[in-house]
């Protein structure tokens, strides 16, 4: 079965600090590897989207990872700022579906002050 | 102002009820989806439209049913055969299946 777990469920750091958000998929072949970031009661809007060749991505303050040989990808946030804190979401192309999206269940990032 | 629109926000109805969501898009995609979002859990996807007139059960299609008359417009019913239709439901649109899609704000249902 096609998955895609995220970690981890839930996180919170303070201002100004880094972190890394984590995503483990199985979907095989995968046309490609999206991040979005979605505010509480919002729609998700894409951060940064890789195929099975890039190695990393990134977007401002936002880079991710992608290593397809083990079938993982993080995305790194840098200074975080108070207007991060949101769901985090790792979706995986499935190529073999007709390049049908697999979510990720997303990491719930909080940043304090 | 392009994008994606998805009205209401918020929805109360009676167990028992049809409901009907409403999606427009005005960024000339040619494919439409319906998500449902409940939480821990991904997105999953209900119903996907490749072109007008045409639509594809998705995941989870049992209880729902949709119509895409116009290019534009991707209406979701949600009927009372839906077991469990509380949750959020947001819509999407992407130029083609496979490219990158583009959501709407989502609408909240809670059924009671």
């Amino acid at each position: 079965k096609n998955q895609v777990e995220q970690s981890p469920q839930s996180l919170i750091i303070l201002e100004g600090k880094n972190c890394t958000l984590q995503c483990n998929y199985t979907v095989s072949p995968f046309s490609n590897l999206r991040w979005y970031k979605q505010d509480t009661g919002r729609g998700p809007v894409s951060l940064t989207i890789m195929t099975f060749s890039e190695n990393t991505k990134s977007n401002g303050r936002y880079t991710a990872t992608l290593d397809a040989d083990t079938k993982q990808s993080s995305l790194h946030i840098t200074a975080s700022q108070l207007s991060d804190s949101a769901s985090y979401i790792c979706v995986v192309s499935a190529r073999e579906y007709g390049n049908k999206l697999v979510f990720g269940a997303g990491t719930i990032l909080r940043v304090k002050s | 102002d392009g994008g994606i629109t998805q009205s209401p926000k918020y929805l109360f109805r009676k167990e028992g009820q049809n409901v009907t969501l409403s999606c427009e898009q005005n960024l000339n995609h040619d494919a439409m989806y319906w998500y449902r979002q409940d939480p821990g859990q991904g997105l999953r996807l209900i119903y996907y439209s490749q072109i007008v007139n045409d639509f594809q059960k998705g995941d989870i299609a049992e209880g729902y049913s949709v119509s895409r008359e116009k290019k534009e417009s991707f209406p979701l019913t949600v009927t009372s055969a839906q077991k469990n239709p509380t949750a959020f439901y947001l819509c999407a649109s992407s130029m083609g299946v496979g490219v990158e899609q583009y959501f709407g704000p989502g609408t909240r249902l809670t059924v009671t």
